[in-house]
Formats: C-alpha cells, sequence, structure tokens
C-alpha cells in the first residue's frame, strides 16, 4: 500500500486561509468516506482533527475543515494562527482493510 | 480522561526483539481497537496494525507480516507491540493509539516509545 500524496510544504501568514490536499487512489480516499487528518508538533505524538472527511471531534478549533472529491481529500484552515505551525497528515482506511497515511505535509506561518 | 501511557525509550541490537507496552485507562479497554504506529527520525507516520482487545484478533499490515505479534492483558488493560529480527530501519517512535467507536481514526495517542536500533 503505497502512501498517500501530500505536499510536502505549505506557508501562509497569519489570517490567511490554506488548504493541504491528500491524493489517493480508489481503493483508499475514493472507496470510503474513512479520511482522518492528524497536526503533529514537533517532539509530539500525533492529534486527531478531523475524521470522517469533515467531521470535527470535540475541541478541534472550527477553522479546521475538511472535503474529499473522487480520490483527493483537502484540509482547510482558516485563520492561520501561528500555533497551526506544524506537521499534518492525512489518513485513509483501505479495501484490504489497512490503514494507509499522507506523506506529511509542514505548514509554516510566516 | 483518556490516557494510553507506553514503556520506556529501548536500545537493541541487530537481530533481537522489542516488546512495547501501552497501558490504557479513562475508557472500556477492550471495547475499541488498539493500533500501533511508528515514525523512523524526519520520516512520516507509518500504520503497523491492530488489535481488537476483546477478541485478541489482530490485523497486521503487510510490511510487517511474520515479524510483528500484538496482544494484550485485560487484567491490566494493556496492549503490547513486539517486533522480532530488529534492522536499523526500525529504529523509530512506536505509537499506541485507540479507535474509540467505527469511523476508522485514531482517536487518542500514547507519548511514544523511542526504538534505537545499534550495534
Amino acid at each position: 500500500q503505497s502512501a498517500l500524496t501530500q505536499p510536502a510544504s505549505v506557508s501562509g501568514s497569519p489570517g490567511q486561509s490554506i488548504t493541504i490536499s491528500c491524493t489517493g487512489t480508489s481503493s483508499d480516499i475514493g472507496a470510503y468516506n474513512y479520511v482522518s487528518w492528524y497536526q503533529q508538533h514537533p517532539g509530539k505524538a500525533p492529534k486527531l482533527m478531523i475524521y470522517e472527511v469533515s467531521n470535527r471531534p470535540s475541541g478541534v478549533s472550527s477553522r479546521f475543515s475538511g472535503s474529499k472529491s473522487g480520490n483527493t481529500a483537502s484540509l482547510t484552515i482558516s485563520g492561520l494562527q501561528t500555533e497551526d505551525e506544524a506537521d499534518y497528515y492525512c489518513s485513509s482506511y483501505t479495501t484490504t482493510y489497512d490503514y494507509v497515511f499522507g506523506t506529511g505535509t509542514k505548514i509554516t506561518v510566516l | 480522561q483518556v490516557q494510553l501511557v507506553q514503556s520506556g525509550a529501548e536500545v537493541k541490537t541487530p537481530g533481537a526483539s522489542v516488546k512495547v507496552s501501552c497501558k490504557a485507562s479513562g475508557y472500556t479497554f477492550t471495547g475499541y481497537h488498539m493500533h500501533w504506529v511508528r515514525q523512523a527520525p524526519g520520516q512520516g507516520l507509518e500504520w503497523m496494525g491492530c488489535i481488537n482487545p476483546d477478541s485478541g484478533d489482530t490485523k497486521y499490515a503487510q510490511k510487517f507480516q511474520g515479524r510483528v505479534t500484538m496482544t494484550r492483558d485485560t487484567s491490566i488493560s494493556t496492549a503490547y507491540m513486539e517486533l522480532s529480527r530488529l534492522t536499523s530501519d526500525d529504529s523509530a517512535v512506536y505509537y499506541c493509539a485507540n479507535e474509540l467507536g467505527t469511523t476508522k481514526k485514531f482517536d487518542y495517542w500514547g507519548q511514544g516509545t523511542l526504538v534505537t536500533v545499534s550495534s
């Protein structure tokens, strides 16, 4: 199972909106609405930010939103803040009952 | 509150095995799957497999088949991941993460266990 494809880095200024893409195949992202997103600060464990494409867990800011079209999922962060600077990973359930992660995207707040 | 507390860092020689533990609290341990994910230095996340703590049933990523064993001890709400025939490529931080529900996500994560494989 190959990793999902994400851009290596995305940057934005405080207050701006940015979007991270996550491209898979018809065997993972395209097969189910089981796409989730994780935020990871340096030296810390990942944190769940979005599940089932667009649902936010309790306590996650509404500035984070998710969507999906075909084999590509996206995470949008609106009103970018300095604390959003971190690595972000997408994940999808697959048709072989496995899970696959994205390659990861480093978000830089300019 | 949900907590997953993992065992401490390990240093192993090539060819050895390592067993990492993950003690769960704050929820019904046997009610939800436990996953193991690893992250090599400077690299991304990699799913290794999962265990159903109630039945003991496991699902391993193909890459680790034959080399990984996931077990649990329900009496102490602890999950274990053992990886054998270690090489330097197995040097990584290993995380446990639970899946609270059936929505194929990793809800809470342990703090991670650094495994270093070096001769």
